[in-house]
């Protein structure tokens, strides 16, 4: 059965630096995976879509990058602003046509210091 | 602009009591599912519809009901056997090009 996880749970940063947040999934046969942003107490904003043939996605300062065969996704956010903090999420849709439900990782708390 | 409709945003259910949460979209998109979200847990599927009248159980459906009677439509009822019910409830919907678009969610309570 697929497992996500995210590294790390919680990352407090000051505003303005560069950071890196971590997905790693057990199973390679993904059909794609997504970046989600959720505030507290909202649903999922979609952040990135990586297709299993692609290598990265681009959208303003966040860039998701994934090597399937290593199991491995990485979020970078450059330039970061206190907007940022949020519980960011990733998610695996299995191969086989990906109409059978995301598996979750449970999240990167993150904190943007004024 | 398209999106996910969910109501209520909060809901509140006594003992004993089945209780339907909405979800609506207008997307016209073909999947739709229902996820279930505890602190400190990841998101786990509940129930998920590929197309009109017909519908699958997600890996925790027990105490669940659905029903997928229109496209644009795909409410879940909690049912009284559902013991532990207090959550957040999110709905999605799926695009091949634009993967899965959610609702807001609804905060269900027990009282």
């Amino acid at each position: 059965k697929q497992e996500v996880t995210q590294i790390p749970a919680a990352l407090s940063v000051p505003e303005g630096e560069n950071l890196v947040l971590n997905c790693s999934f057990t199973d390679s046969a993904i059909y794609n995976l997504q970046w989600f942003r959720q505030d507290p107490g909202k649903g999922l904003t979609s952040l990135l879509l990586i297709q299993s043939s692609q290598r990265e996605q681009t959208s303003g300062r966040l860039n998701a990058s994934l090597d399937k065969s290593s199991g491995r996704s990485t979020l970078y956010i450059a330039a970061s602003q206190p907007g940022d903090s949020a519980t960011y999420l990733c998610a695996v849709n299995p191969a086989g046509g990906g109409a059978d439900g995301l598996t979750f990782g449970k999240g990167t708390h993150l904190i943007i210091q004024p | 602009d398209g999106g996910i409709t969910q109501s209520p945003k909060y809901l509140f259910r006594k003992e004993g009591q089945n209780v339907t949460l909405s979800c609506e979209q207008n997307l016209n998109h073909d999947a739709m599912y229902w996820y279930r979200q505890d602190p400190g847990q990841g998101l786990r599927l509940i129930y998920y519809s590929q197309i009109v009248n017909d519908f699958q159980k997600g890996d925790i459906a027990e105490g669940y009901s659905v029903s997928r009677e229109k496209k644009e439509s795909f409410p879940l009822t909690v049912t009284s056997a559902q013991k532990n019910p207090t959550a957040f409830y999110l709905c999605a919907s799926r695009s091949t090009r634009r993967g899965y678009t959610f609702g807001s969610g609804t905060r269900l309570t027990v009282v």
